[in-house]
């Protein structure tokens, strides 16, 4: 089915160890984001991307890494995870200009 | 630096009155106005994108209006179903659109 997939959907993970989430889209759209959701703080920005091999920061991007080798793809990389880092992690994607953001189902990180 | 708020955070209705939400942004320079709505454990669902030049935008029982010199947009949901209750976020867009800095959120609850 098109659309757009994370995963794992729930991961724990240790502090220190280096954790990767995955994003995969069928769309083809040009732009992809990443968000973080906190309760107190909302959804905050992490990075997005605008075509492949195009990334920028966004809000909160420190701590974390991203790549963008194929339109599809988005992975978010935690190089060291933090218990700071325990959050749901949204990928969302979207054309240029005026169009709707369509969203993963999400991530459950927790960081012990 | 763009800030959106939502108040109330929460709000209760019977079945059938209809919902008024509220949406508030600080720079009025936005590229486009988004409502999204999530359930829990789910990602967001993009209900309307209203752009800069629109007044508002309609979506069967659901309409939004914005107002940009003032900040604010509403999110006006006819005749409320048990269905409806979820939580819903409003989101402005910046340059080219495709950045959004969101609000905190509304829970919505509709008692049958």
């Amino acid at each position: 089915d098109a659309g757009i997939t994370q995963s794992p959907r729930y991961k724990i993970t240790e502090t220190g160890r280096q954790v990767t989430l995955m994003c995969h889209q069928t769309w083809s759209h040009s732009y992809m984001f990443w968000y973080r959701q906190d309760l107190g703080h909302g959804l905050r920005l992490i990075y997005y991307s605008a075509a492949a091999d195009i990334t920028d920061k966004g809000e909160v991007p420190d701590g974390y890494v991203v790549s963008r080798s194929k339109t599809e793809n988005f992975p978010l990389t935690l190089e060291s995870a933090t218990r700071s880092q325990t959050s749901v992690y949204f990928c969302a994607s979207s054309l240029p200009g005026n169009s709707p953001l369509h969203f993963g189902n999400g991530t459950r990180l927790t960081v012990t | 630096k763009q800030e959106v708020t939502q108040i109330p955070a929460a709000l209760s209705v019977p079945e059938g009155e209809n919902l008024v939400l509220n949406c508030s942004f600080t720079d009025s320079a936005i590229y486009n106005l988004q409502w999204f709505r999530q359930d829990p454990g789910k990602g967001l669902t993009s209900l309307l994108l209203i752009q800069s030049s629109q007044r508002e935008q309609t979506s069967g029982r659901l309409n939004a209006s914005l107002d940009k010199s003032s900040g604010r947009s509403t999110l006006y949901i006819a005749a409320s179903q048990p269905g409806d209750s979820a939580t819903y976020l409003c989101a402005a867009g910046g340059a080219a659109g495709n950045k959004l800095t969101f609000g905190g959120g509304t829970r919505v609850l509709v008692k049958p």
